[in-house]
């Protein structure tokens, strides 16, 4: 079956790192995402990682795969004011294009 | 390109009344998808398309929520009647599924900036 996790709320201090957390249950995934949403607007895709990786880099973030324990993770590095948004973690799987999203985890940065 | 267009961006409306939230997806994407968001379930996916066919509507709450899509650059998604329950924010997203899998495909949806339903 398809279940996504995330904690619901994770509150850091600017220029500290912020590591949002999300668990998964379909072995089958092939891509997993994260998502980005701002305040009265729609998701927008952040960074994403195919199943056969561990780990992606892009600028300030880090993505961290580990497939035994259906886990993924996204590290914001330096985080800003401009990061404090709601992130999403979703998971495709199957032919078509059925893509599960998490609860999201609202991020607050304190100035 | 001017991104996923939904209409209108807020409805109010009283209960019973029939509620129709308009989708025009991005020119060249052949999915369209129908998500719901609250603060209570979170974003929940109603329904699929896929070259204007619907491929999984297990997501659509009840008989009262209907979507189509008669072309390719348009998608409604009716209730009748609308219920207080029914109030959150509905986005509209597109896609497109490429032939082949790789690097070149990672099925990203663009999102609408959404509507907000209030239903009294």
């Amino acid at each position: 079956g398809e279940d996504v996790e995330q904690s619901l709320f994770l509150s850091v201090r600017e220029g500290d790192s912020s590591v949002i957390n999300c668990t998964y249950t379909d072995s089958s995934s092939t891509y997993l995402y994260w998502y980005k949403q701002e305040p009265g607007a729609g998701l927008q895709l952040l960074t994403y990682i195919f199943s056969n990786m561990d780990m992606k880099q892009d600028q300030r973030l880090t993505v961290l795969l580990n497939k035994k324990d259906k886990h993924l993770s996204l590290r914001i590095a330096d985080t800003q004011t401009g990061d404090s948004a709601i992130y999403f973690c979703a998971e495709r799987t199957g032919g078509y294009q059925k893509v599960t999203f998490g609860t999201g985890t609202k991020l607050q940065v304190i100035p | 390109d001017a991104g996923v267009i939904q209409s209108p961006r807020h409805e109010v409306t009283e209960m019973g009344q029939e509620v129709t939230l308009r989708c025009k997806p991005i020119s060249g994407h052949n999915s369209l998808f129908w998500y719901r968001q609250t603060m209570m379930r979170g974003l929940e996916l109603l329904i699929y398309f896929n070259n204007n066919v619907p491929i999984d509507d297990s997501g659509m709450p009840e008989d009262r929520f209907s979507a189509k899509m008669p072309n390719a650059s348009f998608s409604t998604l009716k209730i009748q009647p609308s219920e207080p329950r029914d109030s959150a924010v509905y986005f509209c997203a597109s896609s497109l599924l490429g032939t082949g899998a790789g690097l070149a495909n990672i099925y990203e949806q663009y999102f609408g900036p959404g509507t907000r339903l209030t239903v009294t």
